[in-house]
């Protein structure tokens, strides 16, 4: 256990609504990830961050945007929800060490947008 | 285009045989390497690793991989496969560093008693 909570576990919303989706950590950790899990696609990168304020653009970043304003906190927002956007949303954390770095993962958010 | 496969969608064992899970990436470089498992419902557990020395690692469960560079392969093994080890699989690698984990689909596993 990495001290990974994300919040919320569960959401149903409708298209076009502003969702955001929180990841918390309890480590201070540099590295922080959102991913989102579909059937057929394995976990494909959202957006990252590498420090506060400090984001970047994955794979299928169209649609979502990120904050990180405390190490702690990684926020991923979808500003229009579409039913698209219907997936399992992963968040994780890099624990950095002398050839002993791993990535830690959250339990997951199921969001169902209808 | 750079990408990680993992040709197979669907394995099925039975209980006490053995198992192959194929990985191929295609990065310049060698990037880090790892095999993640998740069990449903789950959130993800790493099982290994590799990120330079020998090519055979050893991980958590009694799995094991190993890297093969003229192939760009890392092939997950298990000698003996036990009921519990039903799950997903996934290949991830990390090119360059850490600062983008690129995931494979993910190979399912069914364990026949």
């Amino acid at each position: 256990d990495a001290g990974i909570t994300q919040s919320p576990r569960h959401k149903v919303t409708e298209t076009g609504t502003p969702v955001t989706l929180r990841c918390h950590q309890t480590e201070n950790h540099r590295y922080m990830y959102w991913y989102r899990q579909d059937p057929g696609h394995g976990l494909r990168l959202i957006h990252y961050s590498y420090g506060v304020k400090d984001t970047d653009k994955g794979e299928v970043s169209d649609g979502y945007s990120v904050s990180r304003s405390k190490t702690e906190d990684f926020l991923l927002t979808l500003e229009s929800a579409t039913s698209s956007q219907t997936s399992v949303y992963f968040c994780a954390i890099l624990r950095e060490g002398p050839m002993n770095t791993e990535a830690f993962f959250g339990q997951g958010t199921r969001l169902t947008v209808v | 285009a750079q990408s990680v496969t993992q040709p197979d969608i669907h394995i099925t064992v039975s209980e006490g045989a053995s198992l192959e899970l194929r990985c191929n990436y295609s990065y310049g470089a060698t990037p880090y390497l790892f095999w993640y498992v998740q069990s449903p419902g789950q959130g993800l557990q790493l099982l290994l690793k590799y990120f330079s020395g020998d090519t055979l690692v050893q991980g958590i469960k009694g799995f094991e991989a190993e890297f093969k560079r003229s192939q760009s392969s890392f092939n997950l093994r298990k000698p003996s496969v036990h009921w519990s080890d039903a799950a997903e699989y996934f290949c991830a690698v990390a090119p360059g560093g850490y600062n983008k984990l690129i995931f494979g689909a993910g190979t399912r596993l069914a364990v026949h008693p």
